[in-house]
């Protein structure tokens, strides 16, 4: 089955830019969506296929996909946004998600 | 308001049963496919399985199929979600979610906040 690859952690000064990357064979050819996690809480949908933010999601939060890798970017990190992020996409009739990346914000 | 509560997460023993709930309010229920992802303890997120919006296709993760099914009512605004022969890893916390397409590929616009199952002996 599909495997998605994430760093599982990235850090960032405030307001810097973070990107996280989502790498999985034939990726390019599937749209991925991303989570955001805080501890304690429920998943959060930030962006989706591929670059679609969701209503009240901040602008500074962007997606983008090429060849075999989805990245989602974070301009102008805010300590808030400290949190997990998954990755997912659609695959054969089922989904995955990425392990997951840790997002430190320093 | 939209919302989705999830109920009948409990301890039970390896190798019993258990039925998960999810009531769904504040949207056009059958519009939409729906979900059930699990998180272990300290561990990423998992997809569990889907249903589409007309009960027409349903999709299982390779460490539940032939175990746990999927179902929905959605004259009752529900979705359900049959566990049997239970391991103790599916040890998790277990969301429903709805997703943002009637037949799927959309991602996961709306998350409940878990029902915890524990399978222990």
């Amino acid at each position: 089955s599909l495997e998605l690859t994430q760093p599982p952690s990235v850090s960032v000064s405030p307001g810097q830019t973070a990107s996280i990357t989502c790498s999985g064979p034939g990726l390019g050819a599937r749209y991925a969506s991303w989570y955001q996690q805080k501890p304690g809480q429920s998943p959060v949908l930030v962006i989706y296929r591929d670059d679609k933010r969701p209503s009240g999601i901040p602008e500074r939060f962007s997606g983008s996909s090429s060849g075999n890798t989805a990245t989602l970017t974070i301009s102008g990190t805010q300590a808030m946004d400290e949190a997990d992020y998954y990755c997912q996409v659609w695959a054969s009739s089922t989904y995955v998600f990425g392990a997951g990346t840790k997002v430190t914000v320093l | 308001e939209v919302q989705l509560v999830e109920s009948g997460g409990t301890w039970v023993q390896p190798g019993r049963s258990l039925r998960l709930s999810c009531a769904a309010s504040g949207f056009t229920f059958d519009d939409y496919a729906m979900h059930w992802v699990r998180q272990a303890p300290g561990k990423g997120l998992e997809w569990v399985s889907g249903i589409n919006w007309n009960s027409a296709s349903t999709a299982y993760a390779d460490s539940v199929k032939g175990r746990f099914t999927s179902s929905r009512d959605n004259a009752k605004h529900s979705l359900s979600l049959q566990m049997n022969s239970l391991r103790p890893e599916d040890t998790a916390l277990y969301y429903c979610a709805k997703d943002l397409a009637p037949t799927g590929e959309g991602g996961f616009d709306v998350w409940g906040q878990g029902t915890m199952v524990t399978v222990s002996s």
